[in-house]
């Protein structure tokens, strides 16, 4: 089993949907949840960060934990053509290891 | 502005022949990563460093060498032991782990 897994899509949605993409793991020492989100040809960028269980919104983006059920999800609303990219989750130890887990990445992609 | 620059954007290079591709960071971080990027597999972890004159190997290090030298670069060497190697590579630093990775735009090597 890996340890980080995505459904690498591509998902496409119209325009102002929400979405929702998701992110399963198998290790129960992570504690930090980065989300990244990497446009065509281009270097992967720091979306968001939580801490733990629970929820933490940034303007139209929402991350939830649910550490119980090893679950993570990244949540846009009226999502937009520029949200079109790939989102990477990445879950960190709390123990001192030294190279982040990757997931494989879904592809979105929001058409007018 | 701080950031990681990787050169070239593009890169050719013919079957035989052994390239470098350069990163360099101001961003005064300690690590630095170079990844893989292939379509389907996410991200693959290359070669990482933590600290001057010091390197690990990822896991897909085999066919590809490295050097840290300097704080601010960690060129990677793509030999012609490297079979397969036509892909996207990522380079990125940090100053730990757990605050995540900063990025390069990347650069595209094709095999002709």
């Amino acid at each position: 089993q890996k340890e980080v897994e995505q459904d690498p899509g591509p998902l496409s949605v119209p325009e102002g949907a929400i979405v929702s993409l998701n992110c399963t793991y198998s290790n129960s020492a992570f504690q930090y949840f980065m989300w990244y989100r990497q446009y065509s040809r281009k270097g992967p960028e720091l979306l968001m960060y939580t801490y733990s269980s629970g929820n933490k919104e940034d303007g139209r983006f929402t991350a939830q934990v649910d550490k119980s059920s090893k679950y993570i999800s990244l949540f846009i609303r009226d999502s937009q053509p520029s949200d079109s990219a790939t989102y990477l989750c990445a879950p960190v130890g709390s123990y001192n290891t030294d190279k982040l887990i990757f997931g494989t990445g879904t592809r979105l992609q929001v058409f007018p | 502005d701080g950031g990681i620059t990787q050169s070239p954007k593009y890169l050719f290079r013919k079957e035989g022949q052994n390239v470098t591709l350069s990163c360099e960071q101001n961003l005064n971080h300690d690590a630095m990563y170079w990844y893989r990027q292939d379509p389907g597999q996410g991200l693959r972890l290359i070669y990482y460093s933590q600290i001057v004159n010091d390197f690990q190997k990822g896991d897909i290090a085999e066919g590809y060498s490295v050097s840290r030298e300097k704080k601010e670069s960690f060129p990677l060497t793509v030999t012609s032991a490297q079979k397969n190697p036509t892909a996207f590579y990522l380079c990125a630093s940090s100053t730990g782990q757990n605050y995540g990775y900063t990025f390069g735009s990347g650069t595209r090597l094709t095999v002709v």
